[in-house]
């Protein structure tokens, strides 16, 4: 099955900075690959997502990167701002639209 | 309002004692899942459905059960609890096709003492 390793587990960057949030898979039929932000106590919600048939998609602050060939896609944040800290996900899934595969979850913190 | 409801919000039970947690959405989204949320472990997929009558195992299925007998219904039982089963358990819904957005419900804390 779909094998999802996300990097790093924990990221701390000053008000400002840019982050980046890195997964890999294992699945070469994964096709679409989504991130989500999960704030304390509350649930997981879509901030971006892309499909295999594009290299970039950008979202004001946002973007993320797929490597196909590499099987990489990666999340980055630009300008983070403290409402930025949460945790973030990425996930996977392929012609079985009801299979995902999350990474394991990256906790960014966002310092003023 | 589009919603994925789930109830209870909070559970604490014992070993052995069955227990049912249920998701509603009305969306008419024809994808249900399963998730359980543990630190370090992410999201983990319990059991996912493609419509009625249609379910299959994630990738930690022991030890619970789904049925799918309404489009808008996926509860999920735990037929004899063990404390190893103390998560946090987030249901969610998907159109399914080109785009598998999933959208979450508020997530039940369950704790088998």
């Amino acid at each position: 099955g779909e094998n999802v390793e996300q990097h790093p587990s924990t990221l701390s960057v000053q008000e400002g900075d840019s982050a980046v949030i890195k997964c890999t898979y294992s699945d070469s039929a994964s096709n679409y690959f989504p991130w989500y932000k999960q704030e304390l106590g509350k649930r997981p919600q879509l901030i971006i997502d892309i499909r295999s048939n594009v290299g970039e998609k950008k979202d004001q602050r946002i973007a993320v990167t797929l490597n196909k060939t590499a099987k990489h896609f990666s999340l980055h944040i630009t300008e983070t701002q403290p409402e930025d800290s949460a945790v973030y996900f990425c996930a996977a899934s392929g012609s079985n639209a009801g299979k995902s595969t999350f990474g394991d979850g990256t906790t960014l913190t966002v310092k003023p | 309002e589009a919603q994925v409801t789930q109830n209870p919000r909070y559970l604490i039970t014992v070993t052995g004692k069955k227990l049912t947690v249920t998701c509603s959405q009305n969306m008419n989204h024809e994808y249900m899942s399963w998730y359980r949320q543990d630190p370090g472990l992410g999201l983990r997929q319990i059991y996912y459905s493609m419509n009625v009558e249609v379910t299959d195992k994630g990738d930690v299925p022991e030890g619970y059960k789904v049925s799918r007998k309404e489009k808008r219904n996926f509860p999920l039982i735990l037929e004899s609890p063990s404390p190893n089963q103390t998560s946090l358990y987030f249901c969610a819904s998907s159109l399914g096709g080109a785009k598998n957005i999933q959208y979450f419900g508020a997530g039940t804390r369950l704790s088998v003492l």
